[in-house]
């Protein structure tokens, strides 16, 4: 079955720090590859996605993911992080059916000014 | 655009009523909604999938009775949650499908807040 595990649950950094969590996937067909952040009080909102080509996908607000197939890893990064990214982070795959999302269990990112 | 809009955002019912929570998708059709429900310092849990002009999805464990999903359209899906029990106090999330889109863009409201009392 798909599977996606995240293995920081919550990480602190000051601003300028720079940013990689952790996103493994388990996942038997086609690999598509996705991070949602969903800002205090906000809807999720889809930061990046592979789906083929370029392992180094660029999202929006200078994130970045890499796919790596070896490691079935997809890790979120950004070189220098500001205080307005504190949110929750998801990676997700493809569920159950080709239309569905799995989501990982979340990573609290908290920036301190 | 792609704007995926939830009501209510917020809403106390007392044990045993029942509430139903709609979801729009404003600005393109969706011929699949999903719902979901996530529990504080959670991750999103499928409930359902609903499909316009059919029969909703459940996923495994989800009572199709106690949470009916009506798809009436291809803008609007709408879950009741029947018979409301403390239990059920939880953020309900739900997304749409662009049908015009690939296959796994999703676009998400901005949840419903349940408090059963």
């Amino acid at each position: 079955a798909q599977s996606v595990s995240q293995h920081n649950h919550h990480v602190i950094l000051s601003e300028a720090a720079s940013l990689e969590l952790g996103c493994n996937y388990s996942y038997g067909g086609t690999v598509n590859l996705f991070w949602y952040v969903q800002y205090p009080g906000q809807h999720l909102q889809l930061l990046l996605k592979y789906f083929s080509g370029d392992p180094l996908v660029k999202g929006i607000k200078g994130f970045e993911a890499e796919f790596i197939k070896s490691k079935f890893s997809f890790n979120l990064r950004k070189p220098s992080v500001q205080w307005s990214d504190t949110a929750e982070y998801f990676c997700a795959v493809p569920g159950r059916t080709a239309r569905q999302l799995t989501f990982g269990s979340g990573t609290q990112l908290t920036v301190l000014p | 655009g792609a704007v995926v809009s939830q009501h209510p955002s917020r809403v106390i019912c007392k044990s045993g009523t029942s509430v139903k929570i709609e979801c729009r998708s404003l600005d393109f059709q969706a011929t699949t909604m999903f719902w979901y429900r996530q529990f504080p310092k959670q991750s999103l849990m499928l409930m359902a999938t609903s499909n316009e002009g059919s029969k909703a999805t459940y996923e495994q464990g989800v009572e199709k009775d106690k949470f009916l999903i009506n798809h009436a359209s291809l803008t609007l899906s709408t879950l009741t949650v029947t018979s409301a029990h403390p239990e059920d106090s939880s953020f309900y999330i739900c997304s749409a499908r662009d049908l015009n889109r690939g296959s796994y863009e999703q676009y998400f409201g901005p949840g419903t807040r349940l408090t059963v009392t």
